[in-house]
């Protein structure tokens, strides 16, 4: 199994309506992070959480909210989906006291398509 | 502010051929930096980093990569391509270990 697992896999949807995506891990990892990919953009970061009781924004918040459930369970939500919000999203984890860089370790994906 | 620019954002060999993907990076602090890998229809996973230390990094699959501090530069090479090279390379830098920037990836063709 996945050490960080995405779900769903793929979503369609339709403009307006609310979107929850889910990441959960067993890595044991405090920090969690949601990055957003567009082609010819990159990776671009949502929003990122230090443990359960920190919330942090990234460069592209607006339109997004995140809950940090537990340790292990960091949801982004979209409350009214809108076209532009069509894209890849990567749910990533990383602990510093492992491993003094930050590497990050990535889900497989959630492919979010809004109509 | 932190960032990486990759130059180039398709990058296309033949196979055994060299493999040269660059990326130079802006940083107020000494970074650390990375080159991930994704392919298709996968997550990101790590191909090699550099902390401190010797500036050339070897990492998996044949791929290595050098910091030249002179140049702001950590570009990814690889002597002989394999068709399983293809794939979107990400460049990434990081000041501290609060968060990774990426830059905006560049994909790799392998022709036989």
């Amino acid at each position: 199994d996945a050490d960080v697992t995405q779900t769903p896999r793929n979503r369609i949807t339709k403009t307006g309506k609310r979107i929850m995506l889910e990441c959960s891990q067993t890595k044991g990892h405090d920090r969690m992070y949601w990055y957003r990919q567009d082609p010819g953009l990159g990776l671009r970061l949502i929003y990122y959480s230090f443990d359960v009781k920190d919330i942090n924004k990234g460069e592209i918040s607006d339109g997004y909210s995140v809950s940090r459930q537990a340790q292990a369970k960091f949801s982004l939500s979209l409350e009214s989906a809108i076209p532009n919000q069509t894209a890849l999203y990567f749910c990533a984890t990383s602990d510093p006291g492992t491993s003094v860089t930050g590497e990050l370790f990535f889900g497989e994906g959630s492919r979010l398509t809004v109509l | 502010a932190q960032s990486v620019t990759q130059l180039g954002s398709h990058v296309s060999v033949s196979e055994g051929a060299l493999v040269l993907l660059r990326c130079n990076y802006s940083s107020s602090v000494p970074p650390y930096l990375f080159w991930y890998v994704q392919y298709p229809n996968q997550g990101l996973q790590l191909l090699l980093k550099y902390t401190t230390g010797a500036t050339l990094v070897k990492g998996i699959n044949g791929f290595e990569a050098e910091f030249k501090k002179s140049e702001t530069s950590f570009h990814l090479t690889k002597p002989s391509a394999h068709m399983s090279d293809a794939a979107e390379y990400f460049c990434a830098v990081t000041p501290n270990t609060d968060k990774l920037i990426f830059g905006t990836g560049t994909r790799l063709q392998v022709f036989p």
